[in-house]
């Protein structure tokens, strides 16, 4: 299996510009998270999916950020218009269900740098 | 969500037991206790979890405390590859949010 996988891994790009993140969850898995990491915020939740259909985006910190989830094998993480303080890293994760005794599954993260 | 309180740092020394302690006196008879890690510049992975009782399994043993207001997690025997930040987070049933706070940040001295 190949784990969470996660496009970019590393993006640069100027203030002002749209960011797309993209992350494929493990095959299977019915839930999908979104978590982004500063060193002064540390690991945020920022939204999750149970079978495509958001459940909670109170983590979602403003208007200029959205995610979707087509399909049980994709989800975007949208960024318009991004700015420096969005600089951070992005992780998606995965797990089978929506349960508490469940693991979840984290891809290697996207190092995202808004200039 | 209940809290979770660890300490920020600890130290070991490499091939000795690990026993890295978290409080979380406000839990909740439906919160499973999670530990994860996350080693320098990887996504955090699953370490162990449990709800009453002990639990072992291949990267260490997690130890809840009678009244379920602590826990421990124990690595046997400590490697470099273990440095990393450990991860308490209570997870209630029903829901798989995970809330991550500051962890504590694991070095092991060779």
């Amino acid at each position: 299996d190949a784990g969470v996988i996660q496009s970019p891994r590393h993006e640069v790009t100027e203030m002002g510009q749209e960011v797309t993140l993209r992350c494929k969850p493990i095959s299977g898995h019915n839930s999908l998270f979104w978590y982004r990491q500063t060193m002064m915020r540390g690991l945020e939740l920022l939204i999750y999916f149970n079978n495509n259909v958001p459940i909670d985006d109170s983590g979602m910190p403003e208007d200029r950020f959205s995610a979707k989830m087509p399909n049980a094998s994709f989800s975007t993480l949208k960024i318009q218009p991004s700015e420096p303080r969005d600089s951070a890293v992005y992780f998606c994760a995965s797990t089978p269900s929506w349960l508490a005794q469940e693991t979840q599954y984290f891809g290697p993260g996207t190092r995202l740098l808004v200039l | 969500d209940a809290k979770t309180t660890q300490p920020n740092s600890m130290e070991s020394n490499e091939e000795e037991p690990v026993h890295l302690p978290c409080n979380h006196s406000t839990i909740s008879g439906t919160d499973y206790i999670h530990w994860y890690r996350q080693l320098p510049s990887q996504g955090p992975e699953y370490v162990i979890h449990g709800l009453t009782s002990n639990v072992n399994n291949r990267m260490a043993s997690l130890a809840i405390a009678e009244d379920r207001k602590s826990s421990t997690l124990i690595l046997h025997r400590a490697t470099l590859r273990d440095a990393a930040v450990y991860y308490c987070i209570l997870v209630n049933f029903g829901n798989e949010k995970l809330t991550f706070g500051t962890g504590t940040r694991l070095t092991i001295i060779p």
